[in-house]
């Protein structure tokens, strides 16, 4: 059972945009930041996004983030064959159980 | 740019101690906190710790009895143990760079530049 909560499966057809939810509460998305991850099949998770809404060097605009409250978005336009791939949310919890804290991860298919 | 590479055992026998080492090139391993994340077959991605290259830490409570993370700056690495392992404890692996800080607001925390991960499995 993940701290966070994320929907197990979305998809879309290519060129379409998709949306991926990540739910928390206040002592996680609600009061730190979020960053999103991409792991493609048989590969190490890659940066997306961080700090809510900031994309790494070389990360393209298709990909966004945003927050609201105690729940994120990572959203991406224009879907590629090669985006087909595990997107993971994460942030730091501050409750008694401090840590890092990741959702369960939500499996992109594009049609 | 920064590149890490974990290595150790792929093979662990239960109640035996899992150790790993991260080796960190390209870069300096100085000014910044490591992260150990682990993925169970089929499964999320678990926070295992992280450790500043001054040796402070910060451990998974689910995890903490068992785990300790260490830092040679010297070699450029950092390296995990997992002691008293049992079959949940089979996973990948990942050695990542880790961003930690503070606004006035908000807590950041993330990792920017992963290992390949490595493979452990837990059995006699």
């Amino acid at each position: 059972q993940s701290v966070l909560t994320q929907p197990p499966s979305v998809s879309a057809a290519p060129g379409q945009k998709v949306t991926i939810s990540c739910s928390g509460s206040s002592s996680n998305i609600g009061n730190n930041y979020v960053s999103w991850y991409q792991q493609l099949p048989g590969t190490a998770p890659k940066l997306l996004i961080y700090d809510n809404n900031k994309r790494p060097s070389g990360i393209p605009d298709r990909f966004s983030g945003s927050k609201s409250g105690t729940s994120a978005t990572l959203g991406i336009t224009g879907l590629q064959t090669g985006d087909e791939a595990d997107y993971y949310c994460g942030t730091w919890d501050s409750s008694l159980s401090a840590g890092g804290v990741f959702g369960g991860g939500t499996k992109l298919t594009v049609l | 740019q920064v590149q890490l590479q974990e290595s150790g055992p792929g093979l662990v026998k239960p109640s035996e101690t899992l150790s790993l080492t991260c080796t960190v090139s390209g870069g300096s391993i100085s000014s910044y906190y490591w992260s150990w994340i682990r993925q169970p077959p089929g499964k999320g991605l678990e926070w295992i710790g992280y450790i500043y290259y001054s040796g402070s830490t910060n451990y998974n409570p689910s995890l903490k009895s068992r785990v300790t993370i260490s830092v040679d700056t010297s070699k450029n690495q950092f390296s995990l143990k997992l002691s008293s392992v049992t079959a949940a404890d089979t996973a990948v692996y990942y050695c990542a760079r880790t961003i930690v800080g503070a606004t006035v607001n908000y807590y950041y925390y993330y990792m920017d530049v992963w290992g390949k991960g490595t493979t452990v499995t837990v059995s006699s």
